[in-house]
């Protein structure tokens, strides 16, 4: 099971863009990058997934490197809404061998004004 | 709406009186789950479903029980409860069970205390 790594917390300012990097050196062929942000006392949310180069939607962008060691969630002109938890999930749940789900500790980011 | 509900959202019970958290989904989806989830150490998942009556342990699954009879409903009994789970609770729900597409649908949670 691919174990991941992120940083603790982080902080930012409101307008900036906010890049949290994830570390997964065990990643394995099948395995897809997904990332969820949760808001205190409230469920996890999807926000984006990959599987390599890079992703986009709405909300964020995820960016890839081909080694896929390692992921970037990038949030765009992040407000002070976006202070949230943020957490890396590595897996692919469609694997007889690998239906567990392992979460790291996220990444707590705040948003300043 | 499509969601996932828990209830009861709130319970504070003792030690050993056995207790049960329901969970349904109203996506028609296979894979369910079972999280805890406490100050500093992320989610943890306690047990999952891929389907109907196939349920595994996941990575704390001592002190719990699940059935999986219907495919909607996925329950989190504690025979005995104790103090260490005390926790915050939360059920998951996905359509997929490969990794193309890995998004869970959370529940609102449920704050266990155990005294």
């Amino acid at each position: 099971l691919a174990k991941t790594t992120q940083p603790i917390s982080m902080d930012s300012y409101e307008g900036q863009e906010v890049n949290i990097t994830c570390s997964h050196n065990n990643i394995a062929t099948n395995d897809y990058i997904t990332w969820y942000q949760q808001f205190p006392s409230q469920g996890p949310r999807f926000i984006i997934q990959g599987y390599k180069t890079k992703v986009t939607n709405e909300v964020a962008s995820l960016f890839i490197p081909a080694d896929r060691k390692s992921s970037t969630l990038s949030l765009p002109r992040v407000s002070l809404s976006d202070t949230a938890v943020y957490y890396c999930l590595v897996g692919d749940i469609g694997s007889p061998s690998n239906y567990q789900l392992i979460w790291g500790a996220g990444t707590k980011l705040i948003i300043k004004p | 709406e499509a969601q996932v509900t828990q209830n009861p959202r709130y319970l504070i019970t003792v030690t050993g009186k056995k207790l049960t958290v329901t969970c349904s989904q109203n996506m028609n989806h296979e894979y369910m789950s079972w999280y805890r989830q406490d100050p500093g150490l992320g989610l943890r998942q306690i047990y999952y479903s891929m389907n109907v009556e196939v349920t595994d342990k996941g990575d704390v699954p001592e002190g719990y029980k699940v059935s999986r009879k219907e495919k909607r409903n996925f329950p989190l009994i504690l025979e005995s409860p104790s103090p260490n789970q005390t926790s915050l609770y939360f059920c998951a729900s996905s359509s997929e069970t490969s990794g193309a597409s890995y998004e869970q649908y959370f529940g609102p949670g449920t704050r266990l205390t155990v005294t």
